[in-house]
């Protein structure tokens, strides 16, 4: 198993500021994964984070709405810049050993 | 591409009634298949997976069969319990290491 530290559970911000939210895993991993969750609907993956090389961005991610970083093997961050009311989702990371992914308890994140 | 489809939700029933979730995937190759769950208020856990054709994940009650020739992956439960209340998700994952793909997720309601 995999025991995903993720802050801030939540938060609540102004448009047009941004949030950084991080991730801990207990333990090394070479991937880590940043999903999205809106109201009602499924994940949807944002982007992979590789230690020590740009993240690679899903379609319709871009890295300067979603800048990540990646310093070393057991962390990773990623920031929601200029914020919108559409931003308002769950975030959440995810790491997979083997086959099972993992997954911290997410940041839910409310835009004003 | 790969993908995962699954039922509309929600799904209300009373409980002791027996419960499918239709789970149907596109993919290349023999992925492997899982149902993630999502409690009020919780993150994602992994509730069962199957790995290759003919497999049955099983855990808490729940099962699945990894059906190749229909693609499918349908969860199933002979009796639900009000505490099974939740969001259900049908996931693959095609590569070791890589992140999972998921379908939009059940809702599923149970009353007494």
């Amino acid at each position: 198993s995999a025991v995903i530290s993720q802050k801030p559970s939540r938060d609540i911000c102004q448009r047009g500021t941004s949030l950084t939210i991080q991730c801990q895993v207990d333990s090394q991993v070479t991937m880590m994964f940043w999903y999205r969750q809106q109201p009602g609907q499924s994940l949807t993956l944002i982007a992979t984070a590789n230690q020590g090389s740009e993240a690679t961005y899903e379609s319709g991610f871009v890295i300067d709405k979603f800048p990540i970083s990646r310093p070393n093997l057991t962390f990773s961050t990623l920031t929601v810049s200029n914020m919108s009311p559409e931003d308002s989702s769950i975030y959440l990371c995810s790491v997979v050993r083997e086959i099972k992914a993992f997954f911290g308890q997410g940041t839910r994140l409310t835009v004003v | 591409g790969n993908s995962v489809t699954q039922m509309e939700g929600p799904v209300t029933l009373s409980e002791e009634a027996f419960l499918t979730i239709n789970c149907t995937y596109t993919a290349t190759g023999y992925p492997s298949l899982f149902w993630y769950v999502q409690y009020p208020g919780e993150g994602l856990q992994l509730l069962l997976k199957a790995t290759k054709a003919d497999d049955k994940g099983s855990n808490k009650g729940f099962e699945a069969t990894y059906r190749k020739e229909t693609t499918s992956f349908h969860l199933e439960k002979g009796s639900v319990q009000v505490s099974d209340s939740a969001v259900y998700f049908c996931a693959l994952n095609n590569q070791a290491g890589t992140a999972l793909i998921f379908g939009k997720g059940t809702t599923l309601s149970v009353s007494s």
